[in-house]
């Protein structure tokens, strides 16, 4: 059974039209992670919740927010997407100072801007 | 954020073992070598971590040299489905993934 699921998995909007991407978890980890991947690229880390603290990478748009009003749940927030922002977006989630430390990903969401 | 450097692709042939090779100049002490791998239109899964020893699970082994600066992620006997990205990470537990270029594996039949 999928442990951690993202919806929708694929999101066709237009320029500037808001979209929202939601993750959900069975695992009850304390941390959470959204991703961007772009095509042939790898993914690189928007931002991430530990528990309920919210810590942005230094180059991550303000285009770009996110909510976690839960454990189980976090949402990514694209207020106006541009052309540039077409690209899988990807969900993890880990237990901080965990055994193993693994991270473990949904199967994504897929953005295209028209 | 450490970094990691692979070569951006090797390619096997079916059956035959694979070494997939990654160096870690700037590992701390603390830092976990993980490797994580991406199936195409999938997310990226776990494969393997360790610290220090070498390291075997159902899907690969890990080699760590003794100074902990190179890794090397072996895949006993490639299959098809083993085509993918592979990742390599300094990884201190509780903090982040930051993902470098990776490898393309590539198998052939």
């Amino acid at each position: 059974d999928a442990m951690v699921i993202q919806n929708p998995r694929y999101q066709v909007t237009q320029f500037g039209k808001p979209v929202t991407l939601s993750c959900s978890q069975t695992l009850n980890h304390n941390v959470m992670y959204w991703y961007q991947q772009k095509s042939s690229q790898a993914p690189k880390l928007l931002f991430h919740y530990y528990d309920k603290d919210f810590n942005n990478e230094a180059d991550t748009p303000d285009n770009f927010q996110s909510r976690r009003p839960n454990t189980s749940f976090c949402f990514l927030d694209i207020r106006s997407p541009g052309l540039g922002d077409a690209a899988m977006y990807l969900c993890a989630t880990s237990t901080a100072g965990g055994r193993t430390g693994e991270l473990f990903f949904g199967e994504g969401s897929r953005l295209t801007v028209l | 954020d450490a970094k990691t450097t692979q070569p951006n692709s090797m390619e096997s042939n079916e059956e035959e073992p694979v070494h997939l090779p990654c160096n870690h100049s700037t590992i701390s002490g603390t830092d976990y070598i993980h490797w994580y791998r991406q199936l195409p239109s999938q997310g990226p899964e776990y494969v393997i971590h360790g610290l220090t020893s070498n390291v075997n699970n159902r899907m690969a082994s890990l080699a760590i040299a003794e100074d902990r600066k190179s890794s090397t992620l072996i895949l006993h006997r490639a299959t098809l489905r083993d085509a993918a990205v592979y990742y390599c990470f300094d990884y201190n537990q509780g903090g982040k993934l930051i993902f470098g270029q990776g490898t393309e594996l590539s198998v052939k039949p």
